[in-house]
């Protein structure tokens, strides 16, 4: 009974290097998102999919990249990373945007 | 701009009183709404939702208030229990076409209750 699972669960990286955060689900959902959670900021959406094969952005697209090439997994990543994206990122799933199941989050470190 | 606002960033209360949890929103199109608690190094966990059409939701000691003319809607949890202490994020959904669906998250509240 895995549902959301977040791989890996702590990264430190160098300004600079890049990354790929996986997420899988085994829910059969359609939807999933990445958000970035940061102190005083709330869970805000980076990019997210309806459904394999389609990815759009949301509201802080930039220094990010995603890919959905299948149904069950929504792969994050950062081409060049910058110490402003040190934050907590969730991946989620949905039905249709409803009650979506979030991960357990990857605490991410730039340095 | 923030379409989802929780004013209050924390609210304590004593263990068996109500805890009573604030959201409002800008978005009139937003057509549904969801609560959700987060544990300290946990990923958000769904609570309650509440469609558009409806004013109230009752789920245990969870019920969720929607008053679409004043854009606002409110979490009480009765009777509140030192386990509930948590962030509770307010959400919206926003459908703008297709299969398009969106959530939009306020900044979290965080309740604490005392024993």
């Amino acid at each position: 009974n895995a549902g959301v699972t977040q791989t890996p669960k702590f990264r430190v990286l160098k300004t600079g290097q890049s990354m790929t955060l996986l997420c899988a689900q085994d829910m059969n959902h359609e939807y999933m998102y990445w958000y970035r959670q940061d102190p005083g900021m709330g869970l805000r959406l980076i990019h997210y999919s309806v459904g394999e094969g389609t990815t759009a952005k949301g509201e802080v697209p930039d220094g990010y990249n995603v890919s959905r090439l299948k149904k069950q997994n929504f792969l994050l990543g950062l081409e060049s990373a910058a110490p402003s994206q040190t934050s907590v990122y969730f991946c989620a799933s949905s039905r249709r945007s409803t009650e979506a199941f979030f991960g357990q989050g990857t605490r991410l470190t730039v340095v | 701009d923030q379409q989802v606002k929780q004013n209050s960033p924390s609210l304590s209360v004593q263990e068996g009183r109500i805890s009573i949890l604030n959201c409002d929103y800008t978005n009139s199109m937003f057509d549904y709404f969801l609560w959700y608690k987060k544990y300290p190094a946990e990923g958000p966990t769904f609570l309650i939702s509440i469609s558009s059409i409806k004013d109230k939701n009752e789920d245990g000691r969870f019920t969720v208030f929607l008053n679409k003319s004043a854009k606002h809607l409110s979490l009480h949890i009765v009777p509140s229990q030192p386990g509930d202490s948590a962030v509770y994020f307010c959400a919206a959904r926003f459908y703008s076409g297709g299969s398009n669906y969106k959530l939009t998250f306020g900044k979290g509240t965080l309740l604490t209750v005392n024993p």
